[in-house]
């Protein structure tokens, strides 16, 4: 079946470390994967994509790139702000089953 | 830019109580879901619609009904609420194929 598998947490980090957090997916064919960050208080808002392997998605300084060989989508940032401290989530879709799957989601705290 | 709105945001019943959780979106999206998200466990498919007309299960509908009201409105009953349904639950949208998901702020839910 199709499920996502990403690191647990929580996670605190000095400002301006690296950031990693792991996420592999298993799922038949060609999903495309996602990064929802959820900031307190608040919904899931879409963070950044990637349809096809070997895809980088980015944004506000975030990266992932699809692995297709380690089935992974690990998302990455080279120097974390207190301001991103939330909850990320990654996500797969797979064209006709109408849905995402989750992961669990990790919480990242950036402590000053 | 209201984009996917709840109501309530927040509420406390008693056990064997009804609700009704409204979510309204305003982007003309066609398929509409709700989930819930509960500790260690990430979101969770409630129910969700396609389109307008139809609505299907998802992982964990039971003790819940839905109604697709129109291409706007996609509500979620609880007809006798127990404890286990004390959780925050969120109402997405997206246009269709693999489109991004786009949440509401979510409604936190309370059972005595």
């Amino acid at each position: 079946g199709n499920s996502v598998t990403q690191m647990e947490g929580p996670v605190t980090l000095s400002e301006e470390a690296f950031l990693t957090i792991n996420c592999t997916y298993t799922a038949t064919g060609y999903p495309s994967l996602f990064w929802y960050v959820q900031y307190p208080g608040e919904g899931l808002q879409l963070l950044l994509k990637a349809t096809k392997a070997d895809d980088k998605g980015s944004n506000k300084g975030f990266e992932a790139t699809y692995r297709k060989e380690t089935t992974s989508f690990h998302l990455e940032k080279g120097s974390v702000q207190v301001s991103d401290s939330a909850v990320y989530f990654c996500a797969l879709f797979k064209t006709g089953a109408n849905n995402l799957f989750f992961g669990t989601g990790t919480r990242l705290t950036v402590i000053p | 830019n209201a984009g996917v709105t709840q109501t309530p945001k927040f509420q406390v019943l008693k056990t064997g109580q009804s609700m009704t959780l409204q979510c309204a979106q305003d982007m003309n999206h066609n398929s509409m879901y709700w989930y819930r998200q509960d500790p260690g466990m990430g979101l969770r498919l409630i129910y969700y619609s396609a389109s307008e007309g139809t609505t299907d299960k998802g992982e964990v509908p039971n003790g819940y009904n839905v109604s697709r009201l129109n291409k706007r409105e996609f509500s979620l009953r609880l007809e006798s609420a127990a404890p286990s349904q004390t959780s925050v639950y969120f109402c997405a949208s997206r246009v269709g194929g693999a489109g991004e998901l786009f949440f509401g702020e979510g409604s936190r839910l309370t059972v005595l």
